[in-house]
């Protein structure tokens, strides 16, 4: 069964600092990796996405970081903010499906305190 | 706004009652998809759409579950004699059908909250 596993299951950073959200994949057969954010109450919002083609990807203050050798792949969130607190969900698209379903993470929910 | 849009985005129900939901993408967009979450987790795959056809059901949507979309446009999820295990948050989310890096983009609608009694 394809799977995406992630830690922590929470996070908590002071404001400022980097926040780290590690997740691992079991299948090779995946070629794309987005980030969602989630707010309370809220549908999850794609944050950053990258495919396996390359090992690093940063908008602004996000950055996804790939190892395909180890099938990890990891969000870094630098200077973390307050209104960063959030469940973060990274997720995985096996390749070539004729679906695009989704494989999710469990989540990490991240505290960012001021 | 031009985002996904669901309805209702809260449902109480009695356990035995039938609950449906709506589900209207962004405009264009062919492909459509339903997710569960609940509590604590991430969401689980329903069932995906392309144009007016369903494409793929995955083994959590039972038979008292039926999702449609008749013209390729909005789409909805009817849950038949509920469970207290029905309980979760609908996402609904949708992605054009353009080549390249764009297709697997997926946007996620607000959701809908469903609470069986």
């Amino acid at each position: 069964q394809q799977q995406v596993k992630q830690s922590p299951q929470s996070l908590i950073v002071q404001k400022g600092g980097i926040s780290i959200i590690n997740c691992a994949y079991e299948n090779t057969a995946f070629d794309y990796f987005p980030w969602y954010q989630q707010f309370p109450g809220k549908g999850p919002a794609l944050l950053i996405a990258i495919r396996p083609d390359v090992s690093e990807k940063k908008e602004g203050r996000f950055t996804i970081s790939f190892n395909k050798s180890a099938k990890q792949f990891s969000l870094h969130i630098m200077d973390s903010q307050p209104g960063d607190s959030a469940t973060y969900f990274c997720a995985a698209l096996p390749y070539g499906g004729a679906t695009n379903k989704l494989i999710f993470g469990t989540g990490t929910l991240l505290a960012v305190q001021p | 706004d031009t985002g996904v849009s669901q309805d209702p985005r809260h449902k109480i129900t009695k356990r035995g009652q039938n609950v449906t939901f709506r589900c209207d993408p962004i405009s264009e967009h062919n492909r459509l998809y339903w997710y569960r979450q609940t509590l604590g987790q991430g969401p689980e795959f329903l069932t995906y759409f392309q144009n007016e056809a369903q494409l793929e059901k995955s083994r959590l949507l039972s038979d008292r579950f039926s999702a449609e979309r008749p013209k390729g446009s909005f789409s909805t999820l009817e849950i038949q004699r509920t469970e207290q295990g029905d309980s979760a948050m609908y996402l609904c989310a949708s992605s054009p059908a353009l080549a390249g890096a764009l297709t697997d983009t997926q946007y996620f609608g607000p959701g809908t909250r469903l609470t069986v009694l």
